[in-house]
């Protein structure tokens, strides 16, 4: 069955520090991989997605993700955390063929705190 | 230009009613998606309306649960009978023609509270 795994509910990071935020996927066939942000009180908002090519895909807000075909994985990452970057990111896959393609499967959320 | 726009952006109501819920999606956005957040979890998929064709309603978690969309255009979520279990942010999503490719954009959502 497909699904997504966000390992940690939660990621302490400084800021200025690099901060990365764990995904991993469970879908047949070739994925298509996103990345969104949710601030408080908010929707939710697209930061990133990974369809095909090169293997670190960047997106909004300075942030990147690295897709690992080996390893299933599309971790988000930042060289430098900022304060306001604290928000709830959701890892979301969408299967890449078969009757569910029109299907998003999403994380249970990492909840980031960026600390000053 | 305009994004998702979700109506009403909250709503109280007693248990055993009726609650409808409105997401204007895009323009031009054929796809449209509903998914329920409870508090502090992920979403959970709702429905999904493509087009013309029939809406993938696969997620939708008892009869009480039915969408309806008006071309590709304004979508309405109705919960009949609410339960206090049905509290939780319901979350419209719109993409352009439902490639696979397309990322969804999200509206601000509706918090439902049944008493």
């Amino acid at each position: 069955a497909q699904s997504v795994a966000q390992p940690e509910d939660q990621v302490n990071v400084a800021e200025g520090n690099p901060l990365t935020v764990k995904c991993t996927y469970s879908v047949p066939g070739n994925p298509y991989l996103f990345w969104y942000v949710q601030y408080p009180n908010r929707g939710l908002q697209f930061l990133l997605k990974y369809i095909t090519g090169d293997n670190l895909v960047k997106g909004s807000y300075g942030f990147e993700a690295e897709f690992n075909k080996s390893q299933t994985s599309f971790h988000l990452k930042k060289p430098s955390a900022l304060v306001s970057d604290s928000a709830l990111y959701f890892c979301a896959v969408r299967d890449g063929k078969g009757n569910n393609f029109n299907k998003f499967y999403f994380g249970s959320g990492t909840k980031l705190n960026v600390k000053p | 230009g305009a994004g998702v726009s979700q109506s009403p952006s909250n709503k109280v109501t007693e248990k055993g009613k009726d609650v409808e819920l409105r997401c204007d999606p895009i323009s031009g956005h054929t796809a449209l998606y509903w998914y329920r957040q409870r508090l502090g979890q992920g979403l959970e998929f709702l429905i999904y309306f493509q087009g013309n064709s029939a809406p993938d309603k696969s997620g939708l978690p008892s009869d009480r649960f039915s969408a309806e969309r008006t071309g590709e255009s304004v979508s309405t979520l109705t919960i009949q009978r609410t339960q206090q279990e049905d509290s939780a942010v319901y979350l419209c999503a719109s993409s352009y023609s439902g490639s696979q490719y397309n990322e969804q954009f999200f509206g601000p959502g509706t918090r439902l509270t049944v008493l």
